[in-house]
Order: structure tokens, then sequence, then C-alpha cells
């Protein structure tokens, strides 16, 4: 089953502005991380978020977390066409962090 | 990611048929992972390593089995392949260390088709 669950599945942009991706998951996590996936090719990390932790940032990308709620944001400003991929939120299980679970992602894609 | 490479990249294959996936990885990490990803979907593990001698089911490995044949070689075969395998298969790799929290890194994916 999947833990993270993407909202909204599908967003279409114009060039330069901001994309939301959120993600919901359901159980103690010991960070959240967010990876990028152009077509067919395998993921890249893009940030990490521990549990402790309430807003990171790196370059374009803000992350915030909300454990309270469970929840998780991934917001890309001033977004171009380069960025149009699918966006998939990871949970590490706390603790060990052994695992990571995926959502089912976001397709981005922005026009230009 | 260069360091983490998966044969083959694409392959056609039959029901009832054996297959293996392989993968190795140049970027010295005790930890590897197979992922199955389906059209529109996230990824779903399948089975992890944490060593040689360390082999973990993930939440689907009915129909899979896996071989750690080196800190750097993780491979995983199909026994008698099945349409609904049909799926796109990421192997990954995470370093130990704490501090790194399992971020994790991605081959390019082998396309299976079982028909």
């Amino acid at each position: 089953s999947q833990q993270g669950e993407e909202d909204p599945q599908a967003l279409s942009i114009q060039e330069g502005e901001n994309a939301t991706m959120n993600c919901s998951y359901k159980t103690s996590i010991n960070n959240l991380q967010w990876y990028r996936q152009n077509s067919g090719r395998g993921l890249v990390h893009l940030i990490l978020i521990r549990s402790n932790e309430r807003e990171k940032h790196s370059g374009r990308l803000r992350v915030t977390l909300d454990t309270s709620k469970k929840s998780s944001s991934l917001l890309i400003t001033a977004s171009r066409a380069a960025d149009t991929a699918s966006y998939f939120c990871a949970t590490a299980d706390s603790g060990s962090a052994r695992q990571l679970t995926f959502g089912s992602g976001t397709q981005l894609t922005v026009l230009p | 990611d260069a360091d983490v490479t998966q044969t083959p990249r694409n392959r056609i294959t039959k029901t009832g048929k054996r297959i293996m996936l392989e993968c190795s990885q140049t970027k010295g990490h005790d930890r590897m992972y197979w992922y199955r990803q389906d059209p529109g979907l996230g990824l779903q593990l399948i089975y992890y390593s944490f060593d040689v001698k360390d082999i973990n089911k993930g939440e689907i490995s009915d129909g899979y089995s896996v071989s750690r044949q080196a800190q750097a070689k993780f491979s995983l075969s199909l026994e008698s392949a099945i349409p609904n395998q049909t799926a796109l298969y990421f192997c990954a790799t995470s370093d130990v260390d704490a501090s790194s929290y399992n971020e994790q890194f991605f081959g390019p994916g082998t396309r299976l088709t079982v028909l």
C-alpha cells in the first residue's frame, strides 16, 4: 500500500509560475523525501526534511512538513519547462529508516 | 545515475520464462533495493539488502527472488514470468551511514514486458 499520497495527481502551469504539490502520509516517520522522475527514467533525489524540521529550502525548492497533520508540501518557484516531470514523496519509517515508502506521484507539466 | 547501472535496459519475454535483472553500483553503498513501478503509479518495494548476508522481503516479493553476489551486485529474478509482472523495475542504493537518512540513488530502470 502507498504510505504517501500526492495531490494533485496532475498539474499544468505556465513557465514562471509557482507549482505546489502536497503529500499526505499515515504513520510516524523518520524523514520525508521528494524525488523527481523524468519520463521513463530513474528517480533523482531532490530534498530531505527530517521529522523535527518544519521547512527546508534548496535553490528554487521549498519543502514544508507538518507532522501533526501528517502532510508535506513541495513548492517549486519560477518554474521552467525543464521542471516538467513526475514528483514523488517518500517517507522513511521512524527509527531505523530502513525502507522508503513512495506515494503515487504528481505529474507536473510546465508550458513554455 | 551512472553510478548505478542496470542490465538489460529493455526485455521482452514470454509467460513462464525465467528472467534475471542485474544491478551493479560503484558508489560503495551497503544497502541495495529493488522496486517495481507500474504505469501512473509510485514505486513498490520488492526486496532489499543491507549487506551480502542480509536479504529482506518488501511489500510485493511474491513471484520474485534476489541474490546479493557482492557488495556491488544485486540481482532480481522472476522464476516464471507472468504478464502482470510487466512493469518498470528500478534498483537503488543507499549509504549505511545513519546521517544519510536513507537518501536513495536510482539506476536508469529496466522495462520488462511479459507476453
